[in-house]
């Protein structure tokens, strides 16, 4: 069926590269998002990618899609404190109604 | 642009009470809004999804006569909690995507209704 996966905890120090991972079971995906929800808040669009896409890079965010391993990563360079958060990952599905299925979220944890 | 508002943010009411919570795009025409429900450290739910001017469509184990919604308009979503509960206690949050050609079916976020049932 269809599976999101994602690591539930990330820890950095500031400054350092976060690197997000995810992984999904559906090939049929179309776009692959992440988003970001700080707490008590609603989910921040972050970027999202095509599934016929690489790569994507938006400032301090770098998408990287391998489509044959159906793995999906989010890099944020020079994380800051600010930064700390939950993303989620979620694909889109041809023909499932727009739904998405969505990653239970990793917990990033910045660290000064 | 693609902004997404909820009122209101935060609601407690008694045992027995309904509540109603709104969801609109303030920016864009949104053609499908989604409800979710997120309970504490946990991803979210999807609830139901609904197209304007058409019946909602509910996820399995959701109680349509509990949880009504409404899309009257291409800017308004509505979900009312009927006889609430202490378990229907949780984070509500809306999303509004505008569908067709050109357009990427990306879902945009309100910020949440927090529902506490005493």
């Amino acid at each position: 069926g269809e599976d999101v996966e994602q690591s539930l905890f990330l820890s950095v120090r500031e400054g350092d590269s976060s690197v997000i991972n995810c992984t999904y079971t559906d090939s049929s995906s179309t776009y692959l998002y992440w988003y970001k929800q700080e707490p008590g808040a609603g989910l921040q669009l972050l970027t999202y990618i095509f599934s016929n896409m690489d790569m994507k890079q938006d400032q301090r965010l770098t998408v990287l899609l391998n489509k044959k391993d159906k793995h999906l990563s989010l890099r944020i360079a020079d994380t800051q404190t600010g930064d700390s958060a939950i993303y989620f990952c979620a694909e889109s599905i041809t023909g499932n109604n727009r739904k998405l299925i969505w990653g239970l979220g990793t917990s990033l944890a910045v660290n000064p | 642009g693609a902004v997404v508002s909820q009122h209101p943010s935060w609601v407690i009411c008694k045992s027995g009470t309904s509540v109603k919570i709104e969801c609109r795009s303030l920016d864009f025409q949104a053609t499908t809004m989604f409800w979710y429900r997120q309970f504490p450290k946990q991803s979210l739910m999807l609830m139901a999804t609904s197209n304007e001017g058409s019946k909602a469509t509910y996820e399995q184990g959701v109680e349509k006569d509990k949880f009504l919604i409404n899309h009257a308009s291409l800017t308004l979503s509505t979900l009312t909690v009927t006889s609430a509960h202490p378990e229907d206690s949780s984070f509500y949050i809306c999303s509004a995507s505008h569908t067709g050609q050109g357009f990427t079916d990306t879902q945009y976020f309100g910020p949440g209704t927090r529902l506490t049932v005493l």
